[in-house]
């Protein structure tokens, strides 16, 4: 069974909007991660949260995680036309050292 | 560049006819994945290497198996496609480190195609 679900399944937005892309998972986490995937393509790592840490920026991204309510948020302000692409959000169970559980994805759509 | 190669980009089998996939990474890593996903799905974890430690998922049919000859290279081989096997194949690679899952490094992918 899939460790992580994420909300919504899709997004649309104008460019320069905020996008919020939110991830439920089950098990105790190491660390919490976010993948972007662009049609046909490959996964791209987008960055990582470890389970001690609530909140990280990356550029344009912003990462939450709440351990007690086992959710992570990722915003991406200030929108692209190129930011257009499924987004995963992936976990580590702590039992498992060297494998990811990834969620649902949630397909985002920036409208120019 | 450092990277994981995956070849070919598209590949199109015949029903029960054998197929290979091929990935190569340049990262030195010693973890590789093979995933398999399907059209607006999760990426679905079939097995791992850790170094030559092959590690299969529970639910991975005996269709699929790997080789990883060394380091830098590890096959994904379906014995007998199915219709059902059509999906993007994705390698992934990781350095395996105490505390938990690192990030892992993606390939293109090798879309299947079972005709």
């Amino acid at each position: 069974s899939q460790q992580g679900e994420e909300d919504p399944q899709a997004l649309s937005i104008q460019e320069g909007e905020n996008a919020t892309m939110n991830c439920s998972y089950k098990t105790s986490i190491n660390n919490l991660q976010w993948y972007r995937q662009n049609s046909g393509r490959g996964l791209v790592h987008l960055i990582l949260i470890r389970s001690n840490e609530r909140e990280k920026h990356s550029g344009r991204l912003r990462v939450t995680l709440d351990t007690s309510k086992k959710s992570s948020s990722l915003l991406i302000t200030a929108s692209r036309a190129a930011d257009t692409a499924s987004y995963f959000c992936a976990t580590d169970s702590s039992g498992s050292a060297r494998q990811l559980t990834f969620g649902s994805g949630t397909q985002l759509t920036v409208l120019p | 560049d450092a990277m994981v190669i995956q070849n070919p980009r598209y590949q199109v089998t015949q029903f029960g006819k054998p197929v290979t996939l091929s990935c190569s990474q340049t990262l030195n890593h010693n973890v590789m994945y093979w995933y398999q996903q399907k059209s607006s799905q999760a990426p679905k974890l079939l097995f791992h290497y850790y170094d030559k430690d092959f590690n299969n998922e529970a639910d991975t049919p005996d269709n699929f198996q790997s080789r990883r000859p060394n380091t830098s290279f590890c096959f994904l081989d379906i014995r007998s496609p199915g219709l059902g096997d059509a999906a993007m194949y994705l390698c992934a690679t990781s350095r395996a480190l105490t505390g938990g899952q690192e990030t892992q490094y993606f390939g293109p992918g090798t879309r299947l195609l079972v005709l």
